[in-house]
């Protein structure tokens, strides 16, 4: 069974902090993707990467596939209030006649002005 | 862009009566769309797929009888939450695409239910 795991669970950070958000796995994605859900609402999709090393950028958002195409972070630079939220790190999986994602535990983030 | 509407975004519902969930894909067919469970604080946990044309493939220890999906057209999966318990309030999530799973999904709003 493929797992997604991610750290940290939660931060609290002051506005203008840099941070990383991690997500592991002991197996190979042929794709990741990050997601930010805010309370009551659906993840939206900020990215998907799809080759190892691959590095997206997103304003003050960088994302960076592994290498080996088992791991992924987010950074986000100068950290402000509105980027507080629920991260998610997802990535397909083989499922009956196609494909299905799971999902790491996500990282909450909050951010203090 | 893929809109994904879910509807209601809310429910309350009394224990024992039915509630159904709608998912449609806007501008957009999707012949999969995908139901997830969400508790306060945690992440998404999938429930099923929803298959166009044929029966939904039920993840493990979710109960086919009790949370029913009717995929019966290109744009439109619903939930049926039958019998519904306490236990059941949750936060019920869809989500389709037209790129498979390598490019993500696209989420509805949400349904936030509440059994009483």
């Amino acid at each position: 069974t493929q797992l997604l795991e991610q750290s940290p669970q939660f931060l609290s950070i002051q506005e203008g902090e840099n941070l990383t958000v991690y997500c592991n796995s002991s197996s190979v994605f042929s794709s990741l993707q990050w997601y930010r859900q805010e309370p009551g609402e659906g993840p939206v999709l900020l990215v998907t990467v799809v080759t190892g090393g691959e590095v997206k950028k997103l304003k003050r958002l960088t994302f960076q596939f592994g290498d080996a195409r088992k791991d992924s972070s987010l950074h986000i630079t100068a950290a402000q209030p509105g980027d507080t939220g629920l991260y998610l790190c997802a990535g397909p999986t083989r499922n009956t006649g196609g494909f299905k994602t799971i999902f790491g535990a996500g990282t909450r983030l909050f951010v203090k002005a | 862009g893929a809109v994904v509407s879910q509807h209601p975004s809310w429910v309350i519902c009394k224990s024992g009566t039915s509630v159904k969930i709608e998912c449609r894909s806007l501008d957009f067919q999707a012949t999969t769309m995908f139901w997830y469970r969400q508790f306060p604080k945690q992440s998404l946990m999938l429930m099923a797929t929803s298959n166009e044309g044929s029966k939904a493939t039920y993840e493990q220890g979710v109960e086919k009888d009790k949370f029913l999906i009717n995929h019966a057209s290109l744009t439109l999966s619903t939930l049926t939450v039958t019998s519904a318990h306490p236990e059941d309030s949750s936060f019920y999530i869809c989500s389709a695409g037209t790129g498979g799973g390598n490019y993500g999904y696209t989420f509805g709003s949400g349904t936030r239910l509440t059994v009483v």
